[in-house]
């Protein structure tokens, strides 16, 4: 079945350095979708990418999507202690019917003061 | 305010008890979904509804039942558990099936003993 593996699974960074996270799927993704998840809250639902090589930025979060649609990645510039919490990617399969949608483990950001 | 709400939010329960969680969301969505989040797991999809048909079952156990009596309103229904089932159950929706963007309620931390 579809895998889809993130890296790294924790990252501490001190406020104002950037982070990055990486998603990477076994097999051709429809679309990407990124969710944050607080301490203690639910994912939370932060953007979809659908096209091959798609950016999309949102303040200081830029989504890549790969040109083979396998990959994706998430960069926070400058971060803040408010960017805390756990990033999922979650990949939907090609094909036509598919209503799955596969996360990632997650990346857990700590962000020291 | 997510406008998914569960209850409850916490549940205990021996292996032979026979429990509930509820799930209603007042977004207007036509897609329902039930989640299981384990530590160091990533989030597992259960379960798919769509218009109240469910259009999805990821080869869950059968100690889990879902029901959906109308788009606003999912039901997981629960018996015989076993201590590994313990977990974070959360409900989900979305305006479609294929829609971006699910929105998560706050879960039902659950604990088998």
């Amino acid at each position: 079945g579809q895998q889809v593996m993130q890296i790294p699974q924790y990252q501490h960074v001190q406020e104002g350095e950037d982070f990055t996270t990486y998603c990477n799927s076994s097999t051709t993704l429809s679309n990407i979708q990124w969710y944050k998840q607080r301490p203690g809250g639910h994912p939370v639902f932060l953007i979809q990418l659908v096209k091959s090589g798609e950016v999309k930025k949102q303040k200081r979060l830029t989504f890549q999507f790969g040109e083979a649609k396998k990959n994706s990645s998430l960069h926070i510039t400058a971060t803040q202690t408010t960017d805390v919490g756990t990033y999922f990617c979650a990949g939907r399969p090609s094909g036509a019917g598919s209503y799955q949608l596969t996360f990632g483990k997650g990346t857990k950001l700590s962000v020291i003061p | 305010e997510t406008g998914v709400t569960q209850t409850p939010r916490h549940l205990v329960m021996g292996m032979t008890n026979k429990k509930s969680l509820k799930c209603e969301q007042h977004l207007g969505h036509n897609a329902m979904y039930w989640y299981k989040q384990s530590a160091k797991k990533p989030l597992e999809l259960m379960f798919v509804y769509s218009l109240e048909e469910r259009v999805e079952n990821n080869s869950v156990p059968s100690r889990f039942s879902p029901e959906c009596p109308n788009s606003s309103h999912l039901f997981l229904h629960l018996h015989t558990l076993q201590p590994e089932d313990s977990a974070l159950y959360l409900c989900a929706s979305s305006q479609g099936i294929s829609d971006p963007g699910a929105f998560f309620g706050p879960g039902t931390r659950l604990t088998v003993l």
